[in-house]
């Protein structure tokens, strides 16, 4: 079944350190697509990045910067040189190509970790 | 605006009454979903819709009726409202016609049941 584990619920840092967020994930299919969402103090939800499984290339951009590793199927988000504004909580997702008889056919979330970045 | 809305931002009703959440794409993207988000359970999709007049189920959706006559609308009823229905509920669109696009969000809709 599909699972998204964020294992980390809070982290607390000061400004300018790095910081990584761990995400792992579990999937029966071999065409999976995951995802990095953040959601700030406001409320919304902001699309960071997708990647698909057969790119493993590391993505960079600016401080963010995605590490994908098929083999431990975890999908880590590092963001360097943190600022306040980082402040959020962050969601990482999974979503399958195919359908399957009760599949919840959509995006399936982790449960999020709230980072604190203190000046 | 261009975008994704959702209306009402919040909302309290009593247990028993029916209440429609509304949301709104400017986008014409095919995918539109409803979530809710919960402390300790983060978002689970309520239902989704891959086009006008086609919608299923996703992982909790008792207790709710969706319906899209229109493209850009997918509006959330809950028949009976419940205290456990008490949450923000987000509505997205995607941008691909594939399912596993990225979504994007509304603002979300703050419902407390009484």
């Amino acid at each position: 079944a599909q699972k998204v584990t964020q294992a980390q619920t809070e982290i607390s840092v000061v400004e300018k350190e790095d910081v990584t967020l761990d995400c792992v994930y579990e999937t029966r299919d071999t065409t999976y697509y995951l995802f990095w969402y953040k959601q700030p103090p406001s409320g919304e939800l902001v699309f960071l990045i997708r990647r698909n499984s057969f790119d493993e290339q590391n993505e960079i951009s600016g401080r963010y910067s995605w590490n994908f590793q098929k083999s431990t199927s975890s999908f880590n988000f590092t963001i360097t040189a943190s600022q306040v504004v980082d402040s959020a909580v962050y969601f990482c997702a999974l979503s399958e190509a195919n359908l399957y008889v009760g599949s919840q056919g959509n995006l399936i979330f982790g449960k999020g970790t709230k980072l604190s970045v203190k000046p | 605006d261009a975008g994704i809305t959702q209306s009402p931002r919040y909302k309290i009703t009593e247990t028993g009454r029916q209440v429609t959440l509304m949301c709104h794409q400017t986008w014409s993207h095919s995918y539109m979903f409803w979530y809710r988000q919960d402390l300790g359970h983060g978002l689970r999709l309520i239902y989704y819709s891959a086009a006008a007049d086609i919608t299923d189920k996703g992982e909790v959706p008792d207790g709710y009726v969706v319906s899209r006559s229109k493209t850009e609308n997918f509006p959330l009823t809950l028949e009976s409202a419940t205290r456990s229905q008490t949450s923000v509920y987000f509505c997205a669109s995607s941008a691909g016609v594939e399912i596993f696009y990225e979504q994007y969000f509304g603002p979300g809709t703050r419902l407390t049941v009484t």
